[in-house]
């Protein structure tokens, strides 16, 4: 069975500061993606990683991934407020046919403090 | 808007009862999943349709029950409702075979008292 950790599960950090999340997964996988979520609401496609050292960047927030070491992160640069959200990854497997299944790790809980 | 939507926004009911979720899907998209998201579990899988057929089955229990209609909508029926039952419920579609990334809708806040 296909596990997703990431790390870590909360993570508080002033504005104007860099941090990495990590996604961990346990088996071969065909995409990786990264959402977020504000509370309450629906998740938001921030990313999606296809192949090995795909990197990704979109304002403060860039995406890698390493299929080899099965790892994703999440890298903010210079944090802001507005970035203050919970963000999941999600690993993709494809099953046969058109079984795919998005199996989501447990989320990080960023809270961007002035 | 993702193009995903899903009725009701909230729902409360009390245990042992019997909902309705409704999940529309973007247009074209043949695929639709439905999530969980509690606190103590996070996103669980439930089920996935495909153009009117089963084809994923995740963590769902033996009192939930979901289709997909001719016209793609999909609905996931709850029945027998337990305080442990109260959760968002998500439903995503994804495009046509080819391109997988999921599209959510903003969820169904289920409130079991």
């Amino acid at each position: 069975e296909l596990k997703v950790e990431q790390n870590p599960l909360f993570l508080s950090m002033q504005e104007g500061k860099n941090y990495t999340i990590y996604c961990n997964y346990s088996t071969t996988s065909d995409r990786l993606y990264w959402y977020r979520q504000d509370p309450g609401k629906s998740l938001e496609s921030l990313f999606v990683l296809l192949s090995n050292g795909a990197v990704k960047q979109e304002g403060r927030l860039m995406a890698s991934l390493d299929t080899k070491a099965r790892l994703s992160t999440l890298h903010i640069t210079a944090a802001v407020h507005d970035l203050s959200a919970t963000y999941f990854c999600a690993v993709g497997m494809n099953s046969g046919g058109s079984n795919y299944k998005l199996t989501f790790g447990k989320g990080t809980l960023l809270t961007v403090n002035p | 808007d993702s193009g995903v939507t899903q009725t009701p926004k909230h729902l409360i009911t009390a245990t042992g009862q019997r909902v309705t979720l409704r999940c529309s899907p973007r247009s074209g998209d043949l695929s639709v999943y439905w999530y969980q998201q509690s606190l103590d579990q996070g996103l669980q899988f439930l089920i996935q349709y495909y153009n009117g057929e089963e084809r994923a089955k995740g963590n769902i229990l033996e009192r939930f029950s979901a289709q997909q209609f001719p016209d793609l909508h999909s609905e996931l029926n709850l029945s027998s409702l337990e305080l442990g039952d109260s959760a968002l419920y998500f439903c995503a579609s994804s495009p046509k075979i080819g391109f997988r990334e999921a599209f959510f809708g903003q969820g169904t806040r289920l409130t079991v008292v």
